[in-house]
């Protein structure tokens, strides 16, 4: 079946960065994209971007290009996203998801990681 | 594209047919899914396109809409269907609804 598995709980201090992890099992990786996706605390959820294992390709919102980086180590099946000059408003839970998109950004996803709390605090 | 759900919150009972809507800022063809997040979970989908079932998801979930338009209904509510409901566009850059929260009456 398909597994995304992602990394633990990240603490991290203002103006540090954050690597997060996603390893996926029960599919062929290179078949489908990955999406980012953020959860603030008791706010909806933000899609940040996506990338493709198949040729690198990553396709990132607005508001955080410049500051994230998506890439994948497509011999492990992981995927990672890196983000820098954590702020406060960084603190949620980040998600990766299985993205039918594989050679453009498609935003159809359908299968969810566990998710990773980033908290960034002094 | 903004997607607006309604209502925010509704309480319910076992066996009560729900209904969610969503509607978006503009004309998003059928490009829109579905899920429910349980309080500390990850989503899981419920509906694609508009109205397609996820593998594995009970025939009591069913979608429907077009355009700007849509909704969630369950059928006959049961206890693991408490829980947040948001849908979601891919029309363009993908964006969510604030959710629905379907509370026990």
């Amino acid at each position: 079946q398909v597994q995304l598995v992602q990394s633990g709980i990240e603490m991290k201090k203002p103006g540090a960065t954050v690597k997060v992890s996603c390893k996926a099992s029960g599919y062929k990786f290179v078949d489908y994209g990955i999406s980012w996706v953020r959860q603030a605390p008791g706010q909806g959820l933000e899609w940040m971007g996506w990338l493709s294992p198949y040729n690198g390709k990553t396709d990132y919102v607005q508001r955080f290009q410049g500051r994230v980086t998506m890439t994948t180590d497509t011999p492990t099946s992981t995927a990672y996203m890196e983000l820098r000059s954590l702020t406060s408003d960084d603190t949620a839970v980040y998600y990766c998801a299985r993205d039918w998109g594989l050679i453009k950004s498609g935003g159809v996803v359908d299968y969810w990681g566990q998710g990773t709390l980033v908290t960034v605090s002094s | 594209i903004q997607m607006t759900q309604s209502p925010s919150s509704l309480s319910a009972s076992v066996g009560d047919r729900v209904t969610i809507t969503c509607r978006a800022s503009q004309d998003i063809r059928r490009d829109l899914a579905w899920f429910q997040q349980h309080p500390g979970k990850a989503p899981k989908r419920l509906i694609y396109g508009a109205s397609t079932l996820h593998s594995g998801v009970p025939s009591r979930f069913s979608g429907s809409g077009s355009g700007t338009e849509f909704t969630l209904t369950i059928s006959s509510l049961q206890p693991e269907d408490f829980a947040t409901y948001v849908c979601q566009q891919h029309h363009a850059y993908p964006t969510f609804g604030q959710g629905t929260r379907v509370e026990v009456k």
